[in-house]
């Protein structure tokens, strides 16, 4: 039981540059989000799922796309990276009777 | 709009002693309150998740209390030790989990 797994841990973009960040769950949860975290700001919510096929906005969600193809796995995509897109993202999953949510480790992104 | 303050933003404590880390919130319409760990460079791992109609919740040397009313909870660490080092972030669930950013805490030996 892994928990919830973030692919890749670190990436460097040049600004313009597009990439995609994969979160996968083995827990069977049907809620799935996409946070960003800044000094000084806190975890913002990106975009979240309630089920697959299913997608949300979030807080922040421009420059970022969603994808939840299957229950397992929730895509954040950046079609043209930006600097202020440099932050921490992190995934959660929840099930759907308890609120409580489960982080992956993070993915560290720089753009240049 | 939600908002959520964690108070002090830094704290640096004797091992041994016991502590106290402050969340208030701003509206008190909320589902539940989860305290979070986050560790240099790694992920947030749940500590306690308090319901609404809940008062507390313990864990081992932690304990959280929530009153809703005044809109604040606070995370009580008993006989700190130097592993209980790591930011201290408290959210609030509304119809989306709301964080604060955090306190970190320094236990030193």
């Amino acid at each position: 039981n892994a928990g919830v797994t973030q692919t890749p841990k670190f990436r460097v973009l040049k600004t313009g540059q597009s990439m995609t960040l994969l979160c996968a769950q083995d827990m069977n949860h049907e809620y799935m989000y996409w946070y960003r975290q800044d000094p000084g700001m806190g975890l913002r919510l990106i975009h979240y799922s309630v089920g697959e096929g299913t997608t949300a906005k979030g807080e922040v969600p421009d420059g970022y796309n969603v994808s939840r193809l299957k229950k397992q796995n929730f895509l954040l995509g950046l079609e043209s990276a930006a600097p202020s897109q440099t932050s921490v993202y992190f995934c959660a999953s929840r099930p759907l009777v308890t609120h409580e949510q489960f982080f992956g480790p993070g993915t560290r992104l720089t753009v240049l | 709009k939600q908002e959520v303050t964690q108070i002090p933003a830094a704290l640096s404590v004797p091992e041994g002693e016991n502590l106290v880390l402050n969340c208030s919130f701003t509206d008190s319409a909320i589902y539940n309150l989860q305290w979070f760990r986050q560790d240099p460079g790694k992920g947030l791992t749940s500590l306690l998740l308090i319901q609404s109609s809940q008062r507390e919740q313990t864990s081992g040397r932690l304990n959280a209390s929530l009153d809703k009313s005044s809109g604040r909870s606070t995370l009580y660490i008993a006989a700190s030790q130097p592993g209980d080092s790591a930011t201290y972030l408290c959210a609030v669930l509304d119809d989306k989990l709301i964080f604060g950013t955090g306190t970190r805490l320094q236990v030193f030996p």
